[in-house]
């Protein structure tokens, strides 16, 4: 039972470069989120779904786009890649609305961009 | 909007000292309220949950908190702090929408 699995762990970025972090699961849940983590700030959301075709943005959504063509999978992809947007990025997955189940969180990713 | 907010960015304890992590709420409806914790490089994982059941809720690891709605206040406590403690935690809100509401966080250590 593999829960949340993102990859890769560890990310550098020059200015200007696009790429895609990736977020399965395999739980079966309806709603993805995707969050920055960074010093002081706690766990900002950045765009998440609550179902295969179905997004909407969170608190910090510039800058990223996502995807949601199956129920277990999320990327997140950087368009082009800022010094702001280092952090460390967290997929999370959950039980329908309603339920009070909670997020189970994959192990994150950590991006440097310079 | 809902909102959470944690009280002190930093906590430290003794060994074997009481655990008081605080938290308090914003939200027009009764919410879901969560305790998650976060070891140095890892993933968060939940410690406990209210769900509008018991207002004392009771965790993982010896933790427990307690839903007082007239003080909008979810606290996490624990009786007597151990070395393995020593993490990051977070509240959190969630009332009945898909969005998951963190507070900034709070970094408990502990002395031996």
């Amino acid at each position: 039972n593999a829960g949340v699995t993102q990859t890769p762990k560890f990310q550098v970025l020059k200015t200007g470069q696009s790429m895609t972090l990736q977020c399965a699961q395999d739980m079966n849940h309806e709603y993805m989120s995707w969050y920055r983590q960074d010093p002081g700030m706690g766990l900002r959301l950045i765009h998440y779904s609550v179902g295969a075709g179905i997004t909407d943005q969170g608190e910090v959504p510039n800058g990223y786009n996502v995807s949601r063509s199956t129920t277990e999978d999320f990327p997140l992809r950087l368009l082009s890649a800022a010094p702001s947007q280092t952090s460390v990025y967290f997929c999370a997955s959950s039980h329908p609305r309603g339920t009070g189940f909670g997020y189970t969180f994959g192990s994150g990713t950590r991006l440097t961009v310079v | 909007a809902q909102s959470v907010t944690q009280l002190g960015s930093h906590v430290s304890v003794s060994e074997g000292a009481l655990v008081l992590l605080r938290c308090n709420y914003s939200s027009s409806v009764p919410p879901y309220l969560f305790w998650y914790v976060q070891y140095p490089n890892q993933g968060l994982q939940l410690l406990l949950k209210y769900t509008s059941a018991a207002t004392l809720v009771k965790g993982i690891n010896g933790f427990e908190a307690e839903f007082k709605k007239s003080e909008t206040s979810f606290h996490l406590t624990k009786p007597s702090a151990h070395m393995s403690d020593a993490a990051e935690y977070f509240c959190a809100v969630n009332h009945n929408t898909d969005k998951l509401i963190f507070g900034t966080g709070t970094r408990l250590q502990v002395f031996p």
